[in-house]
């Protein structure tokens, strides 16, 4: 049972555009969402977070919105570079541990 | 600066063998997790520690266990590496407060043949 979905495998965006990454979750009890940024052989890192009682989080070129009615986040990149090519994870933080999406490939082309 | 250490990078293991996963923290963290990431499958929790000596299954624990002797180290260990445990995989740790973020070691890749 997958609480925490993302159901873009994949998305390609052009340099200098708006890349926006999607999240759906189940549980209404979660109340802390993150963003994960991960390359090729390399541990995940830390993007940005929210709280649920926000609606939005804004970090630089990342932005989180969350719509808890809809049981909804998403990530924006504006503008996107090709640096941020990579995968994203959403995860959302349930009691004591963080359950993760599966994760959306973002390639950003020139 | 933060810091989570995965003591190998790559691993190949034979089918049988007991495989030790160490990782290390030093930031003081209570929480410490191990993930495995399979493709289009996510990172899925195999088990996590809130203490020392305390340990708690996640989604994925057939197979595995885990030790917490030290606050900074936690162990994942493969009784009897199968082929099937093939994936790279993930220690993370995070402080005790909920609201903040866990930090990842730099991923172990195990090839089990």
């Amino acid at each position: 049972d997958q609480q925490v979905k993302q159901n873009s495998p994949s998305l390609s965006v052009q340099e200098g555009r708006i890349s926006i990454l999607n999240c759906d979750y189940t549980n209404s009890m979660f109340d802390y969402f993150l963003w994960y940024k991960k390359y090729p052989a390399e541990g995940p890192t830390f993007l940005i977070s929210i709280s649920s009682i926000k609606d939005k989080n804004e970090d630089g070129r990342f932005t989180v919105f969350l719509n808890k009615s809809a049981k909804h986040l998403s990530l924006h990149i504006v503008p996107s570079q090709p640096g941020d090519s990579a995968v994203y994870f959403c995860a959302a933080r349930g009691t004591d541990k963080l359950i993760f999406g599966t994760g959306t490939r973002l390639q950003v082309f020139p | 600066d933060v810091k989570v250490t995965q003591s190998s990078r790559y691993l190949v293991k034979r089918t049988g063998e007991k495989v030790f996963l160490e990782c290390v923290q030093d930031m003081d963290h209570e929480n410490m997790f191990w993930y495995r990431q399979d493709p289009g499958l996510g990172l899925r929790l195999i088990y996590f520690s809130y203490d020392v000596k305390m340990k708690e299954k996640g989604d994925i624990p057939e197979g595995y266990s885990v030790s917490r002797e030290k606050k900074e180290r936690f162990s994942l260990i493969l009784e009897s590496a199968s082929t099937n445990q093939t994936s790279m995989y993930l220690c993370a740790s995070s402080p005790g407060n909920l609201n903040t973020e866990a930090f990842f070691g730099q991923g172990t890749r195990l090839t089990v043949v």
